[in-house]
């Protein structure tokens, strides 16, 4: 089946430009990650969604970052404002959101270069 | 907080030989799970390996396989008989089983290369 999607693969914007970063996970999977991929950097997490709770907003950098998740699938991470420092690679993943063990599934990201 | 270290950021290995890559992690928890994401170059993380902490035999899958020392909170992997296709970005991960579903921790990454 489809795995995690996301788009566009690349994005060049300006310095001070909003940008909207789309994710469509695994099809009946509750639970979707945002992560943040710096140059020369691990994966550092951002934000979680899991079925109709409240997201788990405590990885967001800054209050221009911002994320929703519509109908329980597709999720947008939005960043307002964009900074040079925001450069980097947003991989998003989908899981059944049932099991701490369970394996995540990535997104092959969305590359940002904010100019 | 947990931690995860990757202490080499690049190794290299002649194709059809051994390599290990190095982990090791913090946590004052018992009952989490490591894992092992590769990312070659298309950008899309892959698992390799998962290891439950509460499991003492090592888990293996194929050419991969994980030495986890508990007590010393280590958890590397070694790929045997290392092919072309194995280089990539190979990421140590590690998530609590306590708290429900939470976010991986990921280390920074050692990059493989394999030569032919």
């Amino acid at each position: 089946g489809a795995g995690v999607s996301q788009s566009p693969s690349n994005k060049v914007t300006e310095k001070g430009k909003d940008v909207e970063l789309r994710c469509d996970p695994i099809s009946g999977h509750t639970a979707l990650y945002w992560y943040r991929q710096s140059l020369g950097q691990g994966l550092e997490f951002l934000i979680y969604f899991q079925g109709n709770s409240a997201p788990d907003k405590s990885g967001l950098p800054s209050d221009r970052f911002s994320a929703e998740r519509t109908g329980g699938s597709v999720s947008t991470l939005t960043i307002q404002r964009t900074q040079q420092e925001d450069s980097a690679v947003y991989l998003c993943a989908s899981s059944w959101g049932l099991l701490a063990g369970e394996t995540q599934y990535f997104g092959p990201g969305t590359r940002l270069l904010v100019l | 907080a947990q931690t995860v270290t990757q202490s080499q950021p690049e190794m290299s290995v002649q194709e059809a030989e051994t390599v290990t890559l190095s982990c090791t992690y913090d946590t004052s928890e018992s009952d989490y799970y490591l894992f092992w994401y590769k990312q070659p170059p298309s950008r899309q993380m892959i698992l390799v390996i998962r290891q439950e902490a509460y499991k003492q035999q090592n888990a293996t899958e194929n050419r991969f396989s994980v030495n986890f020392q508990k007590a010393a909170k280590s958890f590397s992997l070694k790929i045997s008989d290392s092919q072309l296709g194995d280089a990539a970005m190979y990421f140590c991960a590690y998530r609590s089983a306590n708290s429900g579903n939470t976010p991986l921790v990921f280390g920074k990454g050692t990059r493989l290369s394999v030569i032919a």
